[in-house]
């Protein structure tokens, strides 16, 4: 089982949308868990951290964590153009970080 | 400004030849880290170091080196590149060591080894 699992889409939403990207992860012990925006050819952009159980909201993004499920999402509300990204989760393996593969995001128009 | 800065940012070498691609930060970090990012595979780490003159293997360390004289610098070295270390590499440097530090990525090197 790989250690942190993204679809890697791409899932395409209209604009004004609601995007909704899921992650799961496997080691029950992580502690902290990352959303990255990643543009092609550019480096990671940290978006949201979130470590307790629930939602956590930024503005158009919502981070949610469910500990029990192992399972993090990130909404992006009010979806735009300059949204389309791919966004990778992490999910801290004692001081590193494991990533996702990542979700590719395209908004429409 | 606060940032990761990395050198160079684009680099083709060819097979054997000896090479160092360096990492700064001006914001006291003492954790920092390289990763590579292939197509199909994602990030994944190559070497973390928790403070100077500590360092340690992350996920494919093998043909890498690193070192950390300074807190604020962590080179990567490349005794004898080959065509399956091509890749893009990103260095990153978070405050701390907890699990809780978010970790912020320098721009990117482009490396392609012929």
């Amino acid at each position: 089982q790989k250690e942190v699992e993204q679809n890697s889409g791409p899932l395409s939403v209209p604009e004004g949308a609601i995007a909704s990207l899921n992650c799961t992860y496997s080691d029950r012990v992580s502690q902290s868990f990352f959303w990255y925006r990643q543009y092609s050819g550019k480096s990671p952009e940290l978006i949201m951290s979130i470590y307790s159980n629930g939602d956590k909201e930024d503005g158009r993004f919502t981070a949610q964590l469910n500990k029990a499920s192992q399972y993090v999402s990130l909404l992006i509300r009010d979806s735009q153009p300059s949204d389309s990204a791919t966004y990778l989760c992490a999910v801290n393996k004692g001081y590193a970080l494991n990533f996702g593969k990542g979700t590719s995001l395209l908004v429409t128009p | 400004e606060a940032q990761v800065t990395q050198n160079p940012r684009y680099l083709i070498t060819v097979t054997g030849k000896k090479l160092t691609v360096t990492c700064s930060q001006n914001m006291n970090h003492e954790y920092m880290s390289w990763y590579r990012q292939d197509p199909g595979l994602g990030l994944r780490q190559i070497y973390y170091s928790m403070n100077v003159e500590v360092t340690d293997k992350g996920d494919v360390p093998e043909g890498y080196k690193v070192s950390r004289k300074e807190k604020r610098n962590f080179p990567l070295i490349l005794e004898s590149p080959s065509p399956n270390q091509t890749s893009l590499y990103f260095c990153a440097s978070s405050l701390g060591t907890s699990p809780y530090n978010e970790q912020f990525f320098g721009p990117g090197t482009r490396l392609t080894v012929l």
